[in-house]
């Protein structure tokens, strides 16, 4: 158990509908991160927040936004969805954003669009 | 960003030592050498990092070759647990961003 919960685990929904998943970092740790995980694409980095401020961008689309809360919770808004958005999406947490800091990942929420 | 390039499988016995190797001849002198493993039906999980000189934890070792031009992590015992898939990751000290690139990586069989 890494400490990151994701919630929830499996998602279906069907084209054009919009949905959120949630993660929760480690205790302490102030730096979230989105990924995708897609069979032809593999796991691609989407997005990273840092004790509530964006950080770094990847390849997210614009239909997709994030934020992180106060609390340090995470949220992922997936918008329009498209048969192609079906993937399993990995939150990580981190304590800091500099590259020594191991990131942990959650057990992933399984999304697919019908 | 440097790359790397990985083998797409690798095969062990239960018990045995696993060398996986990683080719980043292009890395820079603030890349990092990282690496992480996704077990099946898993979030990816951190193994070993390191710059320039060999290191070790409880996990695994990690030997970089002297030009850095190459990698190698090594499990001393493999078990079935550690079927999984292998990713190398370059991180620069100095990139804007600190998130992980994932390649293909290297995915581990192993039997028993």
């Amino acid at each position: 158990d890494s400490g990151v919960t994701q919630t929830p685990k499996h998602l279906i929904t069907a084209t054009g509908q919009r949905v959120t998943l949630r993660c929760s970092p480690r205790s302490g740790d102030l730096s979230v991160y989105w990924y995708q995980q897609s069979l032809d694409q593999g796991l691609q980095f989407l997005i990273q927040y840092y004790n509530g401020e964006e950080r770094a961008k990847g390849n997210i689309l614009e239909r997709f936004s994030a934020q992180q809360f106060p609390d340090l919770h995470s949220e992922l808004n997936l918008s329009s969805l498209e048969l192609g958005d079906s993937a399993l999406y990995f939150c990580a947490s981190s304590v800091d954003w500099g590259i020594s800091y191991e990131q942990y990942f959650g057990p992933g929420t399984r999304l697919t669009v019908t | 960003d440097a790359k790397t390039t990985q083998p797409n499988s690798m095969e062990s016995n239960e018990e045995e030592p696993v060398h996986l190797p990683c080719n980043h001849s292009t890395i820079s002198g603030t890349d990092y050498i990282h690496w992480y493993r996704q077990l099946p039906s898993q979030g990816p999980e951190y193994v070993i990092h390191g710059l320039t000189s060999n290191v070790n934890n409880r996990m695994a070792s990690l030997a970089i070759a002297e030009d850095r031009k190459s990698s190698t992590l090594i499990l001393h015992r493999a078990t079935l647990r550690d079927a999984a898939v292998y990713y190398c990751i370059l991180r620069d000290l100095y990139q804007a961003g600190t998130a992980l690139i994932f390649g293909k990586g290297t995915t581990l069989s192993v039997s028993s």
